[in-house]
């Protein structure tokens, strides 16, 4: 079946520092692929999404590549700040199971960053 | 702020009691996704409704129940409850079940078994 992997965290950086945060995927044909954020108390955000290979998702200074050829969707973000410290999901949506939209995640990578 | 609306936000009962989970989507969203959060099984699917019909199963115990409204709101029902029961609850929402339409996500709420 599908599944998703992503990084183990905490990831911890300091303020302005570059993230990276891992995400690879299995699922049969082309899935649409996204990024939710959840913060402390909080429900899960739509961080990004991209629906086709080598589409780019961006959003508030993040972004992610849709790498068909690596079954990669690595988020990144060139200077973090304390506000983004956060639990991080990468998510998927198989088009094999028509009517059936349930993403598919990963276990979440929680990123610290420090002033 | 999602647009998704789920009561109550937390919950607190004992083992063998039942409750239900109350999630209003988001304005003009006929599918509605179930979610359970824990810390050994991460996030898992439970359930899909689209306009008021059961779409799709997920990993949801028989204990478990729930529908979707005329109106379009969605209600959880967990029975016989146990320790394990313990969880944070989503309900998401989207437009249809296009596989490129976002799902859109509550608070959630957080059930404690005691």
């Amino acid at each position: 079946g599908d599944s998703v992997t992503q990084m183990e965290g905490p990831v911890t950086l300091s303020e302005e520092a570059f993230l990276t945060i891992n995400c690879t995927y299995t699922a049969t044909g082309y899935p649409s692929l996204f990024w939710y954020v959840q913060y402390p108390g909080e429900g899960l955000q739509l961080l990004l999404k991209a629906t086709k290979a080598d589409d780019k998702g961006s959003n508030k200074g993040f972004e992610a590549t849709y790498r068909k050829e690596t079954t990669s969707f690595h988020l990144e973000k060139g200077s973090v700040q304390v506000s983004d410290s956060a639990v991080y999901f990468c998510a998927l949506t198989s088009p094999m199971d028509t009517g059936r939209r349930a993403l598919t995640f990963g276990s979440g990578t929680r990123l610290q960053v420090q002033p | 702020d999602s647009g998704v609306t789920q009561t109550p936000k937390h919950l607190i009962t004992a083992t063998g009691q039942r409750v239900t989970l109350r999630c209003s989507p988001r304005s003009g969203d006929l599918s509605v996704y179930w979610y359970q959060q824990s810390l050994d099984q991460g996030l898992q699917f439970l359930i899909q409704y689209y306009n008021g019909e059961e779409r799709a199963k997920g990993n949801i115990l028989e204990r478990f129940s729930a529908q979707q409204f005329p109106d379009l709101h969605s209600e959880l029902n967990l029975s016989s409850l146990e320790l394990g029961d313990s969880a944070l609850y989503f309900c998401a929402s989207s437009v249809g079940t296009g596989l490129r339409q976002p799902q859109h996500f509550g608070d959630g709420t957080r059930l404690s078994i005691l």
